[in-house]
């Protein structure tokens, strides 16, 4: 199975900073990487899919990089609804698994 | 706009089974695929199985024992059943649209095991 690692586990940020999360595979997942967005009590959010194609209606202040087995997240000027838990998943080869979380928290 | 609800029973007992649908409206679900992925307390989130527009089903190998996603056209409803539940099987589960990536999911019903 390949494992993701997201790093930090959590982030604190201030409304206007840039944010960078990084998501690791265990092996290499071509670019079939996806980063999500969960709060609670709403409907989880996919933000970017094929490593860096943002999803329709997703805030162009988010973007997707990288290829093989690391990838990021940014978001460009934090704001105020952007707090949330953002998940990576890979889904290589009919196989899927997803990182541990990133609780992204507002100073 | 595509929206999916999951509706069920928040508390199982251990053992039983644990049954939940989820109602879907502006897609048919006749057509592409339909999932079940859950989020427990200790663990990341975990796709559970799903069920294409023909009926095939592809299931987590970790559950396929005890797990069955069937589907109903003409309410557009898809179901999940999970045999022998235990403590381990308490999570929020979440309906989504997708195989592999998913772009439309439910806001996650709370499923509960406990006696």
């Amino acid at each position: 199975d390949i494992q993701m690692t997201q790093s930090p586990s959590t982030l604190s940020a201030s409304v206007g900073d840039r944010v960078t999360i990084t998501c690791r595979a265990s092996q290499s997942v071509s670019r079939w990487l996806a980063w999500y967005q969960l709060k609670p009590g709403t409907a989880p959010k996919l933000l970017i899919y094929k490593a860096s194609t943002l999803e329709s209606g997703v805030p162009s202040r988010f973007s997707g990089s990288g290829s093989g087995t690391e990838f990021t997240l940014t978001i460009n000027s934090l704001q105020p609804d952007d707090i949330a838990t953002y998940y990576c998943q890979q889904y290589n080869s009919f196989s899927q698994s997803f990182g541990q979380g990133t609780k992204l928290e507002i100073k | 706009q595509v929206q999916l609800q999951e509706s069920g029973p928040g508390l199982v007992k251990p053992s039983e089974t644990l049954s939940l649908t989820c109602t879907v409206s502006g897609d048919s679900i006749s057509s592409y695929f339909w999932s079940w992925i859950r989020k427990s307390p200790e663990k990341t989130l975990e796709w559970v199985g799903y069920i294409d527009g023909s009926g095939a089903t592809n299931y987590n190998p970790s559950l396929m024992s005890r797990v069955t996603i069937s589907a109903d056209t003409s309410k557009n409803q898809f179901s999940l059943r999970l045999r022998s539940v235990t403590a381990a099987d308490t999570a929020v589960y979440y309906c989504a649209r997708g195989q592999l990536v998913y772009d439309y999911w439910g806001q996650g019903t709370l499923v509960s095991v406990s006696s």
